[in-house]
């Protein structure tokens, strides 16, 4: 059982280059997400995904796009890569949409935008 | 607006040196808070989740309690092996729809043989 899978693992863009951070579950998770890890400021919530079809913005949205077709797949897209985006992602999922359900995170892919 | 702050940001131990870390948060009422470990370069793996005040949970060297401000994660008699940083986080009863987890900047705890 994969759980989580993101690639790629380590990325380094130039600044208005475009990419897409990949995510795949296989355990049949409704909700998944995208988090950004900053030192010093946490994990925070750039999208997440209540099932397919379905997306809505978290904390900090502005520059990324997401979309879920399936319910295996929630691809994150930089538009036009910015330096102030250098971080680590996290894609998270979890079995359902409502109540305390724990998240499953990948192992994260480090992006660099130079 | 929900919050959660950590503290102390780092804790260097001794192996077997007992010791708390600290998870103070601010949430219009709480689902659950949740407690994750983070080893270098990977993904936060879940420890425990609590529910309401007094409630705790353990897990081998770990014990976690809650009250109505804050948890505590409290390792007993501490190996090297469980150098890591440990993250808390909320989820807010009242967001309808989704799991949004508002997370702390965590606690980097290292343990020397």
């Amino acid at each position: 059982n994969a759980g989580v899978t993101q690639t790629p693992k380590f990325q380094v863009l130039k600044t208005g280059q475009s990419m897409t951070l990949q995510c795949a579950q296989d355990m049949n998770h409704e909700y998944m997400s995208w988090y950004r890890q900053d030192p010093g400021m946490g994990l925070r919530l750039i999208h997440y995904s209540v099932g397919a079809g379905i997306t809505d913005q978290g904390e900090v949205p502005n520059g990324y796009n997401v979309s879920r077709s399936t319910t295996e797949d929630f691809p994150l897209r930089l538009l036009s890569a910015a330096p102030s985006q250098t971080s680590v992602y996290f894609c998270a999922s979890s079995p359902d949409r409502g109540g305390a359900n724990v998240l499953t995170f990948g192992a994260g892919s480090r992006l660099t935008v130079l | 607006e929900d919050q959660v702050t950590q503290s102390p940001e780092a804790l260097r131990l001794q192996e077997g040196e007992s010791s708390s870390l600290n998870c103070s948060y601010t949430v219009s009422g709480l689902r659950g808070l949740f407690w994750y470990r983070q080893d270098p370069g990977k993904g936060p793996e879940f420890l425990f989740t609590l529910y309401s005040a007094g409630e705790e949970k353990e897990k081998e060297r770990l014990k976690a309690t809650l009250t109505k401000k804050e948890s505590f994660l409290h390792i007993t008699a501490p190996k090297p092996e469980d150098s890591a940083t440990y993250l808390c986080a909320v989820q807010d009863l009242y967001f309808q729809g989704a799991q949004k987890l508002v997370f702390g900047q965590g606690t980097r705890l290292t343990i020397n043989p």
